[in-house]
C-alpha cells in the first residue's frame, strides 16, 4: 500500500484519441510528480508540482499536458501522441518536494500506455 | 553530463548474497536512493546514503563512497521475492535526482 492511487492501469489510444491519466494520493503531501518508465532507460522526469504550483517542466512536448487541481490531485492529459511515447507512466508525491535531507519519493503503480 | 551506471541484468540463487553495483558522475551530491521495483508495481524506497560507510536495514545493507563515486545494494539470505528492479538515483547539488536504469534482479532456486 503505497497512498497513491494511478488510473488507469493500462490505456491503448489511436495517435489522434485524447485520454487522461489520473493520480490522487492520500499522503498529505505538497509535491506530485509524473516520471516516464521505458524499458532499460532511466526514469524521466516530466512535470513537478509544489502546493498546486507547477514548478518544473523538462522540455516535455505540449502533447502531454497536465493539471494539479489541488495538493492531491494530479492529470496527465494525452492528445496526438506518437508510438515513441509508449511507456509506463509513474506518478508520485513527496512532503515537501525540497528533496533535501532524504526525502523519499511515494510512487503510485503507473499507467501502461500504449500509443497505436 | 551526469550519468548513474548500474548492471542491466544479474541473477542470483535462493539463499546467497548478492551486491549491485552503482558508480555516479553528477555535478554535486546529497545523497543516494536505491529504490525496488516489482514487475508492474510501484518503486518503493529501500535506503538513502548522503555519509560515506555501510548502512545496514535488514537482510539489506547500502554503502556509500563519495571519493569513489560508488555505491553498492547488498542483499543477504536471498528469497524468491527479491526478484526485481533495483533503482539507483542520486540527488545533485539542485537536488535533481538523477536515475540509473535499474538493475534487474533474478533469483533461482
Amino acid at each position: 500500500e503505497t497512498g497513491v492511487t494511478q488510473t488507469p492501469r493500462h490505456l491503448v489510444m489511436g495517435m489522434t484519441n485524447k485520454k487522461s491519466l489520473k493520480c490522487e494520493q492520500h499522503l498529505g503531501h505538497n509535491a506530485m510528480y509524473w516520471y516516464k518508465q521505458s524499458a532499460k532507460k532511466p526514469l524521466e522526469l516530466m512535470f513537478v508540482y509544489n502546493f498546486k504550483e507547477q514548478t518544473e517542466n523538462n522540455s516535455v512536448p505540449s502533447r502531454f499536458s497536465p493539471e494539479c487541481p489541488n495538493s492531491s490531485h494530479l492529470f496527465l492529459h494525452l492528445h496526438t501522441l506518437q508510438p515513441e511515447d509508449s511507456a509506463l507512466y509513474l506518478c508520485a508525491s513527496s512532503q515537501s518536494g525540497q528533496g533535501a535531507g532524504g526525502e523519499k519519493l511515494f510512487f503510485g503503480s503507473g499507467t501502461q500506455l500504449s500509443v497505436l | 553530463g551526469q550519468n548513474i551506471d548500474q548492471p542491466t541484468e544479474m541473477t542470483a540463487t535462493e539463499g546467497a548474497i548478492v551486491q549491485i553495483n552503482c558508480t555516479y558522475q553528477t555535478s554535486g551530491f546529497n545523497g543516494l536512493f536505491w529504490y525496488q521495483q516489482h514487475a508492474g508495481e510501484a518503486p518503493t524506497f529501500l535506503s538513502y546514503n548522503v555519509l560515506d560507510g555501510l548502512e545496514e536495514k535488514g537482510r539489506f545493507s547500502s554503502f556509500l563512497s563519495r571519493s569513489k563515486g560508488y555505491s553498492y545494494l547488498l542483499l543477504k539470505e536471498l528469497q524468491m521475492k527479491d526478484s526485481a528492479s533495483y533503482l539507483c538515483a542520486v540527488l545533485d547539488s539542485n537536488y535533481q535526482l538523477i536515475w540509473g536504469a535499474g538493475t534487474k534482479l533474478i533469483i533461482k532456486p
